[in-house]
């Protein structure tokens, strides 16, 4: 039972590479998110997704991408990245009826 | 956007003590979670309450939603090493839990 899988675990950018931090769920949650951690501040959410085709931003969208092709999938994307994008990312699922958030174990990025 | 304090930030205790940890705010939230989130992991929910004066227990944890639903506490009864993680609240705004507003959590070290 995978759940929600995240890659890569670990990642070092340069400034001003792009990059995608991959995420997969198999439980058919129609709801999926990305957060990122910071310390000292939590999560905060960056995109989500209410289902196949529907994205929208959360509390820090700007400079992430995100597209939700299928049930299953929900990349984030990294246009040009920076130094403020060294954190780790967390994606995210739940089921439409439920409160149950599943997190992946989260993807160590560091822009240099 | 509505914010969630917890506190203490840092808890260092020997194992079988007790233990509190809070988490308030000024706005009010529909639901409120716990979460507890082990190094290299992503967070793991413990609970959720949704009813003001709620009380859940979870073994040697108990729960609390504040009356007016805008804090919460989480206490720990004869703490033991395994109880070591980061203890994060998240509160759901009206009528959804989905987009969720996380504290920057508690990190507990309980020692053997």
């Amino acid at each position: 039972n995978a759940g929600v899988t995240q890659t890569p675990k670990f990642q070092v950018l340069k400034t001003g590479q792009s990059m995608t931090l991959q995420c997969a769920q198999d439980m058919n949650h129609e709801y999926m998110s990305w957060y990122r951690q910071d310390p000292g501040m939590g999560l905060r959410l960056i995109h989500y997704s209410v289902g196949a085709g529907i994205t929208d931003q959360g509390e820090v969208p700007n400079g992430y991408n995100v597209s939700r092709s299928t049930t299953e999938d929900f990349p984030l994307r990294l246009l040009s990245a920076a130094p403020s994008q060294t954190s780790v990312y967390f994606c995210a699922s739940q089921a439409f009826s439920g409160n149950t958030i599943y997190f992946g174990e989260g993807s160590w990025l560091t822009v240099v | 956007t509505q914010l969630l304090e917890q506190s203490p930030q840092f808890l260092s205790i020997q194992e079988g003590e007790n233990l509190t940890v809070y988490c308030n705010s000024s706005s009010v939230f529909s639901s409120l979670q716990w979460y507890r989130q082990e190094p290299g992991e992503g967070p793991v929910l413990l609970v959720t309450v949704v009813t003001g004066g709620e009380v859940k227990k979870l073994k040697r944890l108990t729960f609390q939603f504040g009356d007016a639903r805008k804090d919460s506490s989480l206490h720990i009864t004869a703490a033991q090493p395994g109880d070591t993680g980061l203890y994060l609240c998240a509160g759901g705004p009206s009528g959804s839990a989905r987009q969720l507003t996380f504290g920057s959590g508690t990190q507990l070290t309980v020692l053997p």
